[in-house]
Parts: C-alpha cells; sequence; structure tokens
C-alpha cells in the first residue's frame, strides 16, 4: 500500500511569505496526487488535482508541483494571509491506477500557522 | 443545500452500545465512503460503496456495519462500542471515473466512547 510522508507537524510562516509544504510517497508511482485543506472541526476540503504527467499546476495563490522521479509533491501558498492557516493534507489513489472507488490514503497533514 | 450532510455532529455514549451515523450527499455522485479520523488526525478510509454495493472494506472490525439504501445515502453502525471507536467519522462522496477521485467531505461527526 502507499506510505505518504509529509514534512513536520507544524509549520510557521510570516505572513506575506511563500509557504512551501513538502509531500513524499513510496512505494508505486500514481496516477495523480491532490492536496486537501482541513480546519478544525471540519472534514477537508478538495483544493488541486495534478496528474502523472504534469509537472505543476496553479490555482490563485497556489501552486502544486508533482515529481514522479523523486515521488515528490511541493505545494506553495504565495503571500501568505492567516486565514490560509490549517490543516494541509496529501492525497493519493489508493489503487494502481486511481478512480474505480478506491479512495484515497492520506498523509498525516502539515498544520500551516501564519503569523501576523 | 449543503453537499454532504452527517448526522449526528456530536455523539457521546457509553461503551457496550450500539450507535449509527447517518449520511446523505445531494451531488448525485455514485460512491460514498466512510473514513476515520483518531486522535492524532491520521485520516483513513473503512468503507467505500459504490452504487449501493460494497467495493472496500479495509480491516475494520465486523462490529462496524455500513449500510446503502440508495446512492445518496449511506449509514454507518456500529455494535459493542469500545473506548478505541472515539474518533471523528467522516462520510464523503466522489464521482467515479478513471484518474480521479475527488472526495466531498461531510462535517464529520465525533464519536466520544466512554
Amino acid at each position: 500500500s502507499q506510505k505518504i510522508e509529509q514534512n513536520s507537524e507544524a509549520l510557521n510562516i510570516q505572513e506575506g511569505k511563500t509557504a512551501t509544504l513538502t509531500c513524499n510517497y513510496t512505494n508505486y508511482s500514481p496516477a495523480y496526487l491532490q492536496w486537501y485543506r482541513q480546519d478544525p472541526g471540519r472534514g477537508p476540503v478538495f483544493l488541486l488535482l495534478i496528474r502523472e504527467n504534469e509537472k505543476e499546476k496553479r490555482k490563485e495563490r497556489l501552486k502544486v508541483t508533482f515529481d514522479t522521479t523523486l515521488k515528490q509533491s511541493l505545494f506553495h501558498i504565495t503571500a501568505s494571509q492567516p486565514a490560509d492557516s490549517a490543516t494541509y493534507l496529501c492525497a493519493l489513489p489508493r489503487g494502481d491506477s486511481g478512480g474505480g472507488a478506491d479512495g484515497l490514503t492520506f498523509g498525516k497533514g502539515t498544520h500551516l500557522i501564519i503569523q501576523p | 443545500d449543503t453537499a454532504v450532510s452527517q448526522t449526528p455532529k456530536y455523539l457521546v455514549t457509553q461503551m457496550g452500545n450500539d450507535k449509527s451515523i447517518k449520511c446523505e450527499q445531494n451531488l448525485g455522485h455514485d460512491t460514498m465512503y466512510w473514513y476515520k479520523q483518531d486522535s492524532k488526525k491520521f485520516l483513513k478510509i473503512m468503507f467505500s460503496y459504490n452504487n449501493k454495493e460494497l467495493i472496500i472494506n479495509e480491516t475494520v472490525p465486523n462490529r462496524f456495519s455500513p449500510k446503502s439504501p440508495d446512492k445518496a445515502h449511506l449509514n454507518l453502525h456500529i455494535n459493542s462500542l469500545e473506548l478505541g471507536d472515539s474518533a471523528v467519522y467522516f462520510c464523503a462522496s466522489s464521482r467515479t471515473s478513471a484518474y480521479t477521485d475527488t472526495q466531498y467531505f461531510g462535517p464529520g461527526t465525533r464519536l466520544t466512547v466512554l
């Protein structure tokens, strides 16, 4: 089964700086990788999906990279704001190809704190 | 017009009791899931249902029995509750297709077993 490691349990960043979160995985190469945001007392919310043939994906202030050779994804938040403070989860398909109702394997998440 | 809803939000009960958690999605998705998030915040899949058919049962004790009366509903019944069952249980749904499995999560049910 897939094993996912996310860097440090907590990450403190000054407001306005770029926050970079890391997701490393082992075993097979996934067809895609997803990032979710989870706020206290709430369910995870989908942010971005990047496919194995994509190097980079952007959405507003968010950027995700996917290096299938290194088996790593980086998640960047530029011009970070206190409202970006949350736990960010990396997720991979449980099956070899993804889809097919297999669900996702999640990393433990990185707790990001943006300080004013 | 909540996409994925769960009831109850909080559930406090004694060891040995039987309880149920209900989940409904109005997204028209054909796959629904139950995930468990423990005290260390580790989110792990328990069950997956596709068109009312059980797809995944991940080493979950048989005290846990999911039931899907239709595509929009997936309930979780737990018998003989134990202290270790205390966790947050999330229902999720997705549109099943190749190369994507984006999960839409409910707000969670915090179960506390005393």
